[in-house]
């Protein structure tokens, strides 16, 4: 069965520091891979997205992700952390059915130091 | 145009009790979604509909989870006799066609507490 890890529960990092959330996946086939971002009190908002091709993928907001098939790793990065950027990450893989149906990690709470 | 909408945002109830929470897609959208968020367990699947069918109930948690849609637009989510352990944030998705290839354009949540 497919499965996500997000490591890291809780990352603090400065303003102006740079970020990496980790993100590993169990899947047999070329997953689709996504990263959500949910601020308090609010939905869950698509940073970006993985399907197929190069596989550095570019995001809202500044963020950025790479796909690593060797590794099974799909890690989100920022290279100047806002202190907007406060909020829970979740990666998520893609059931692979035609239903759509996403399979979350346990997310990642980012708190940002002034 | 207007994103995916549920109400209410706040649902406070004591165990036993039946409730009913309710999502708005966005107008157009053929596939939706309800998830579930909660401490212990993270964000799980519940079940998802194609028009107004459901193809894939898997996630419901039990047979006191029930859900519906009609006319291809809103879906109700029903939990009977509730439990404590339903306590939660409810959330629903909703896409333009089913498949992982599509974004899924989430709602706020319903925060349900079960006293």
């Amino acid at each position: 069965a497919q499965s996500v890890t997000q490591p890291d529960i809780h990352i603090t990092v400065s303003e102006g520091a740079s970020l990496e959330l980790r993100c590993n996946y169990s899947y047999g086939a070329t997953p689709y891979l996504f990263w959500y971002v949910q601020s308090p009190g609010q939905g869950l908002q698509l940073l970006l997205k993985y399907f197929s091709g190069d596989t550095l993928v570019q995001g809202i907001k500044g963020f950025e992700a790479e796909f690593k098939r060797s590794q099974s790793s799909f890690n989100l990065r920022k290279p100047s952390v806002h202190w907007s950027d406060a909020a829970e990450y979740f990666c998520a893989v893609g059931e692979g059915s035609n239903t759509g149906k996403l399979i979350f990690g346990q997310g990642t709470t980012l708190q940002v130091k002034p | 145009g207007a994103g995916v909408s549920q109400s209410p945002s706040n649902k406070v109830t004591e165990k036993g009790k039946d409730v009913e929470l309710r999502c708005d897609p966005i107008s157009g959208h053929t596939a939706l979604y309800w998830y579930r968020q909660s401490l212990g367990q993270g964000l799980e699947f519940l079940i998802y509909f194609q028009g107004n069918s459901a193809p894939d109930k898997s996630g419901l948690p039990s047979d006191r989870f029930s859900a519906e849609r009609t006319g291809g637009s809103v879906s109700t989510l029903t939990i009977q006799r509730t439990q404590q352990e339903d306590s939660a944030v409810y959330l629903c998705a909703s896409s333009l066609v089913p498949g992982s290839g599509y974004e899924q354009f989430f709602g706020p949540g319903t925060r349900l507490t079960v006293l």
